[in-house]
């Protein structure tokens, strides 16, 4: 099994609300991964968090906040978003955040924010 | 740094046609590659991979081989269907430090009936 669950699938919210993106796998991976992306481009690495510490900010406004209560769990909370964060966001992990190589990164469904 | 360069534009073909997209890599050392597909409204799925020089990846009828001489990993495919109408990332990942992607801008891929 390698599945990444994501939810919710769509989100529509305002500048001014507080909401939060989840991502759930089972698969034992000790790095997870959020990325964003734009219509007709390649994803952007946000944030990487690996055997539960965050160790890579890609210089993500703070009106993104991670957070990764557990190995298997990996939050995205949003506050005071604008119009132009409007995106899919994939989440996405890995058996291993610290070595690369065969290290494959399997993705989420994504959740599509609009943010109005 | 590592970059990833996909050929431009997108690529429409009909049913039953051969498909290649071009890939070419920078990179130091010896990176892992992978193509990615992404079935509109979805997320990216790993197609294939491939860890060292001359290994070809395969599934599903496309395959893909690492030449390390050209730093290239082309996706062929003989014979497209329209379910193969996607959007196909490559990408590359180093072997030591973190376990950054590094991905091609990515080709739409239409097959029409």
């Amino acid at each position: 099994d390698t599945e990444v669950t994501q939810t919710p699938k769509h989100l529509v919210m305002g500048m001014t609300n507080k909401k939060s993106l989840k991502c759930e796998q089972h698969m034992g991976h000790r790095a997870m991964y959020w990325y964003k992306q734009k219509a007709k481009k390649p994803p952007e690495l946000m944030f990487v968090y690996s055997y539960e510490k965050l160790s890579i900010n890609e210089s993500v406004p703070s009106r993104f906040s991670p957070e990764c209560p557990n190995s298997s769990l990996l939050n995205l909370h949003l506050h005071a978003l604008q119009p132009e964060d409007s995106a899919l966001y994939l989440c996405a992990s890995s058996q291993d955040g610290q070595r690369g190589g065969s290290s494959i990164q399997y993705f989420g469904a994504g959740t599509r924010l609009s943010v109005l | 740094g590592d970059s990833v360069t996909q050929m431009e534009g997108p690529v429409t073909l009909s049913e039953e046609a051969f498909l290649t997209i071009n890939c070419t890599y920078t990179a130091t050392g010896y990176p892992s590659l992978f193509w990615y597909v992404q079935y509109p409204g979805e997320g990216l799925q790993l197609l294939l991979k491939a860890t060292k020089a001359d290994d070809k990846g395969s599934n599903k009828g496309f395959e893909a081989t690492y030449r390390k001489e050209t730093t290239s990993f082309h996706l062929e495919k003989g014979s497209v269907q329209v379910s193969d109408s996607a959007v196909y990332f490559c990408a590359l990942s180093r072997f030591y430090g973190n376990n950054r992607l590094a991905f091609g801008k990515g080709n739409q891929v239409v097959v029409i009936p």
